[in-house]
């Protein structure tokens, strides 16, 4: 069975820096897409990039280009999202989702909670 | 605003059907048959319903069916059931390794 586990809430103060991550299990972890999103509190997703853990190769959406990093470390099979500078309007809720071999985004991480107070 | 355009909520009585429609533009709905549907219970991981468009992947329910026209791909619950009571999202390839979501529907299962 293919389960991404997404590590679990945090709350930060602004300007402070943050990496959280996603471990996939089930399957070749190096072989398949690992993308990011964004859910704001009320708001729909909002994708902000894609990494491919067998090589890193990454592409960030331009709206959050320069604002976070995607890394992935293949040998524990996790994929992180960080960021070195918080701002309040970071908080929200963060996904991982493999990409299938099509195009479509077909499992999903149960979502990580970041919290930014200023 | 999100990129592609969903009904805030819909509602329905056990054994009826519901369509939620998600409506983008030339760019991602009408360029690519590759919209997916997602069910998703907070707390919980996002679970995939859909897939290009009609495609369900296995385990999910016939009661499931999406389809497309133009700009504007559609969900459809037949049979509806307490346990579809869910928010769920629709999601579109929109080129270049990007990805389009709708704002979420909100069902309520009366």
């Amino acid at each position: 069975e293919v389960q991404l586990v997404q590590s679990g809430a945090e709350v930060k103060k602004a300007g402070e820096s943050l990496k959280i991550s996603c471990q996939g299990s089930g399957y070749s972890f190096p072989s398949y897409w690992i993308g990011w999103v964004r859910q704001m509190p009320g708001k729909g997703p909002e994708w902000m990039g894609i990494i491919y853990p067998g090589d890193s190769d990454t592409r960030y959406s331009p709206s959050f280009q320069g604002q976070v990093t995607m890394s992935v470390d293949k040998s524990i099979s996790t994929a992180y999202l960080q960021w070195s500078s918080l701002k309040a309007s970071d908080t929200a809720i963060y996904y991982c989702a493999r990409r299938d071999s099509g195009w479509t985004l077909d499992n999903w991480g149960q979502g990580t909670l970041v919290t930014v107070t200023s | 605003q999100s990129a592609l355009t969903q009904p805030a909520s819909v509602s329905g009585s056990p054994g009826q059907s519901i369509t939620i429609s998600c409506t983008g533009t030339s760019s991602d709905v009408g360029t690519y048959n590759l919209v997916s549907w997602y069910q998703h219970h907070p707390g919980k991981a996002p679970k995939l319903m859909i897939y290009e468009v009609t495609k369900r992947p296995s385990g999910v329910s016939h009661r499931f069916s999406g389809s497309k026209s133009g700009n504007t791909a559609s969900l459809t619950i037949s049979g509806l059931q307490a346990e579809d009571e869910a928010d769920y999202y629709c999601c579109s390839y929109a080129g270049t390794t990007t990805f389009v979501f709708g704002g979420g529907t909100k069902l309520t299962v009366l």
